[in-house]
């Protein structure tokens, strides 16, 4: 298996503009998440999905921010208008329903927002 | 609220000095405590679950072990290639979703 696919790697756009941040997670995998990491705040949970239905969206800063899954295999993070303070590294994470629950993370996403 | 501290921030080695890394916790109801390894510029990579008090799990140069306060990660004999954070986390409850620690950046010196 490939690991968890996450697209761009890299974003630098202007304040206001809208970004989205892409996931697949791995095949078989029912549960994915999405966090940030900062120096300041290090690793926080934004929300996660089980079978694709968002369980717990709680950690989600702001209505600027939204997350889709539409399908077992594609999620999205959508940051609308972005600003300087949503610089981070944004990653996705799966993992199965049962057993040692671990999480498996992808190589995330740094954005910059200028 | 879950809270899980780990200690030192940061900590220097040379090429096999053995040290352990704290992960100290406080949740209701731990469900499993997870180490992850993570490099500049990639995701966390995962290590270890431990899921009671008096568990054990290794993995090469590194120990994992767990009390009902704390967990401790063993480096033994560490080499330059084990430089990384390593990063403690834990579930509990009936919840899914892990609580992080800040992390320990770990620096071997050859």
């Amino acid at each position: 298996d490939a690991g968890v696919i996450q697209s761009p790697r890299h974003e630098v756009t202007e304040m206001g503009q809208e970004v989205t941040l892409r996931c697949k997670p791995i095949s078989g995998h029912d549960y994915l998440f999405w966090y940030r990491q900062t120096m300041m705040r290090g690793l926080e949970l934004l929300i996660y999905f089980n079978n694709n239905v968002p369980i717990d969206d709680s950690g989600m800063p702001e209505d600027r921010f939204s997350a889709k899954m539409p399908n077992a295999s594609f999620s999205t993070l959508k940051i609308q208008p972005s600003e300087p303070r949503d610089s981070a590294v944004y990653f996705c994470a799966s993992s199965f329903l049962t057993g040692s629950y671990e999480q498996y993370f992808g190589p995330g996403t740094r954005l910059t927002v200028t | 609220e879950d809270q899980v501290t780990q200690s030192p921030e940061a900590l220097r080695l040379q090429e096999g000095e053995s040290s352990s890394l704290n992960c100290s916790y406080t949740v209701s109801g731990l469900r499993g405590l997870f180490w992850y390894r993570q490099d500049p510029g990639k995701g966390p990579e995962f290590l270890f679950t431990l899921y009671s008090a008096g568990e054990e799990k290794e993995k090469e140069r590194l120990k994992a072990t767990l009390t009902k306060k704390e967990s401790f990660l063993h480096i033994t004999a560490p080499k330059p290639e084990d430089s990384a954070t390593y990063l403690c986390a834990v579930l509990s409850g009936s919840a899914r979703q892990l609580t992080f620690g800040s992390g320990t950046q770990l620096t071997v010196l050859p």
